[in-house]
């Protein structure tokens, strides 16, 4: 059973940083693209980047282009998101997804306040 | 950028009803379309993709027609569960959904 299961999420300061995790069982974690969306409340799901299977390419919304930066580690089947920069527009739930999002994760919510 | 745009946004039906809702594209996508159903508190499900292919498991009462910039998603007979909101996706370069369109119960 495939199985996506985000963690990282909290309050952050504007300015701040975190990182987000996505840990994938069930398949063949190497051989996928992953992707980040986020999704602010009561708002639609933007995608946010994504990553190959093997790590070396990365593709990012404009948006997000130089604070976001999306890895992976295939020895522990986890795909992170690593956020700089933290605006209050961030705020949002952070969902990963496989590669032609047919599995999601639950989410991890981001509240970046003062 | 390519921009989604669907209609209505709010549908108001009631269970057995047929639903029909609409995404247009900015420009010509092909067939590079996808539907996904989200509840509140859930990820969005994936349940068209490539504009008409159902994905594993999702009803035959949802179909999904179209391509090149006009699509539609229709829902046959509206069962209580499919009351929803519902995005379409564009799968280009740049994934990007639509603003949604809510089918709420009359």
């Amino acid at each position: 059973e495939v199985q996506l299961v985000e963690s990282g999420g909290g309050l952050v300061q504007p300015g701040g940083s975190l990182r987000l995790s996505c840990v994938a069982s069930g398949f063949s974690f190497s051989k996928y693209w992953m992707h980040w969306v986020r999704q602010a409340p009561g708002k639609g799901p933007i995608w946010v980047s994504r990553i190959s299977g093997d790590g070396t390419s990365t593709t990012y919304a404009d948006s997000v282009e130089g604070r976001f930066t999306t890895s992976r580690d295939n020895a522990k089947n986890t795909v992170y998101l690593q956020i700089s920069g933290l605006r209050v527009e961030d705020t949002a739930v952070y969902y990963c997804a496989l590669e032609v999002f047919d599995f999601w994760g639950q989410g991890t919510l981001v509240t970046v306040s003062s | 950028e390519i921009v989604l745009t669907q209609s209505p946004a709010t549908l108001s039906l009631s269970p057995g009803e047929r639903a029909t809702l609409s995404c247009r594209a900015s420009q010509n996508i092909n067939s590079y379309l996808a539907w996904y159903q989200q509840k509140p508190g859930q990820p969005p499900k994936l349940l068209i993709y490539d504009a008409s292919y159902r994905a594993t498991g999702i009803p035959a009462r949802f179909s999904g027609s179209g391509s090149g910039t006009d699509f539609t998603l229709t829902i046959s007979s509206l069962e209580p569960e499919d009351f929803a909101v519902y995005y379409c996706q564009q799968r280009t370069n740049w994934p990007a959904f639509g603003q949604g369109t809510k089918v709420e119960m009359k």
